[in-house]
């Protein structure tokens, strides 16, 4: 079964803190895997989207990684802003002969203080 | 990139009526789908609404009770009938495989918050 495990579940940081928000996953066969960002009561945006052959993307302060042989992917986040605040939302892909419905991790709450 | 609208943002309803919930696209798509995402939990696929043809809907949703149509490749409608407090929820409409995009590519409108008392 496809599933994708997102940790920490929440997270508190102070204003201009870095921080790291972790992403496993079984998605098979692997096709692409994206992070989403969520402000309370909007619609998922996109951050990042990676393929198999790419290990690492940015975004601005956001700097996504992809382990495919261990199955995990981390979105980094640099100099924390209060505007960071939201949920962060890891989804995967299956590739062609797969499903191609993505398979949408819980997220990650975080909460970034002055 | 896609520029989704959806009407209405929010509703509060009572029980036992319907709402219908519009998506509009700004360019033609490949797929649309509906969403729904309860207080604290993360996206659920409801159905992928297919173009001149019945929706194609997930483990635990119902035509009855989740209709939808699509008219065309830049518009859907989403009906939620019957409604219980327990469909108070953020519904959302989510598109991919736009004019030279990709599959790998997938956005999402800004939800409707709906409250059923």
């Amino acid at each position: 079964k496809n599933q994708v495990e997102q940790s920490p579940q929440s997270l508190i940081i102070l204003e201009g803190k870095n921080c790291t928000l972790q992403c496993n996953y079984t998605v098979s066969p692997f096709s692409n895997l994206r992070w989403y960002k969520q402000d309370t009561g909007r619609g998922p945006v996109s951050l990042t989207i990676m393929t198999f052959s790419e290990n690492t993307k940015s975004n601005g302060r956001y700097t996504a990684t992809l382990d495919a042989d261990t199955k995990q992917s981390s979105l980094h986040i640099t100099a924390s802003q209060l505007s960071d605040s939201a949920s962060y939302i890891c989804v995967v892909s299956a590739a062609p002969g797969g499903s191609y419905i993505p398979t949408f991790g819980r997220g990650t709450s975080l909460i970034v203080h002055p | 990139s896609a520029v989704i609208s959806q009407k209405p943002s929010r509703d509060i309803c009572q029980r036992g009526t319907s709402l219908t919930i519009q998506c509009q696209v700004d360019s033609q798509v490949t797929m649309m789908f509906w969403y729904r995402q309860q207080p604290g939990q993360s996206l659920t696929l409801i159905a992928t609404a297919n173009q001149g043809s019945e929706a194609t809907y997930e483990s635990g949703f119902v035509i009855d009770k989740f209709p939808i149509s699509r008219p065309n490749l830049t518009f859907s409608t989403l009906t939620v009938s019957n409604m219980s407090p327990e469909d108070s929820s953020i519904y959302l409409c989510s598109v991919a495989g736009g004019a030279g995009g990709t599959y790998n590519e997938q956005f999402f409108g800004p939800g409707t918050r709906l409250t059923v008392l």
